[in-house]
């Protein structure tokens, strides 16, 4: 397993609930970063991380949205109270150094019904 | 405002022959410019970069060209092969940021 990882794979959501989106970069990456992808659209950045830094959160779209790394490893991509407009797939991406080539999860394809 | 934009949705191009994906960006604060690909239910893969710096990079079937003044970047793959059958999207890297900011891609299709 040297790629990034993400779970879960796909996850239904009711509007309103709350959800949690994993990512397990690759081990040693200094850098993470999350992007938000709707359907037929480009990855849109979201956050970024360095270590447990969270450096530029400037792509969340509201405050609903949080995410955290706190040992500057895997990170977790909270939303809460899930809107129809929060179905996406959500792709983690990491690289080695800041300015590195970004390595991207499968994604977590979020439906909220 | 799509800072990164990618004109074309789709295109087909015959095994063997040159496959052309273009992109144009406004922000010329951008620096990097990068190419990824991507297969159904799978993440991003980096294909190849360019530095503003220089007006082309080549890597094998690969090449990007970047024209400053046109702020437009092109992917050249010659030859195409049937594998090569994705979508690709064109991304962007502001100066002094890490972050990429994605065109909405084009979806490759090579015909054996």
């Amino acid at each position: 397993g040297a790629g990034v990882s993400q779970s879960p794979r796909y996850k239904v959501a009711k509007r309103g609930q709350d959800v949690a989106l994993r990512c397990d970069p690759i081990s040693g990456h200094v850098s993470l970063f999350w992007y938000q992808q709707a359907l037929g659209q480009g990855p849109e950045f979201l956050t970024y991380f360095q270590n447990e830094a969270q450096l530029d959160k400037s792509g969340l779209p509201s405050d609903r949205f949080f995410a955290e790394r706190p040992e500057g490893s895997v990170s977790t991509l909270k939303i809460q109270r899930t809107q129809q407009e929060d179905s996406a797939v959500y792709l983690c991406a990491s690289s080695l150094n800041p300015g590195g080539e970004q390595y991207f999860g499968p994604g977590t394809r979020l439906t909220v019904t | 405002d799509q800072q990164v934009k990618q004109n074309s949705p789709s295109l087909s191009v015959q095994e063997g022959r040159i496959s052309i994906l273009n992109c144009d960006y406004t922000n010329s604060m951008f620096d990097y410019f990068l190419w990824y690909k991507k297969y159904p239910a799978e993440g991003p893969t980096f294909l190849i970069s360019i530095s503003s710096i220089k007006d082309k990079n080549e890597d094998g079937r690969f090449t990007v060209f970047l024209n400053k003044s046109a702020k437009h970047l092109s992917l050249h793959i010659v030859p195409s092969q049937p594998g090569d059958s994705a979508v690709y999207f064109c991304a962007a890297s502001p100066e002094g940021s890490y972050k990429l900011i994605f065109g909405s891609g084009t979806r490759l299709l090579v015909r054996p």
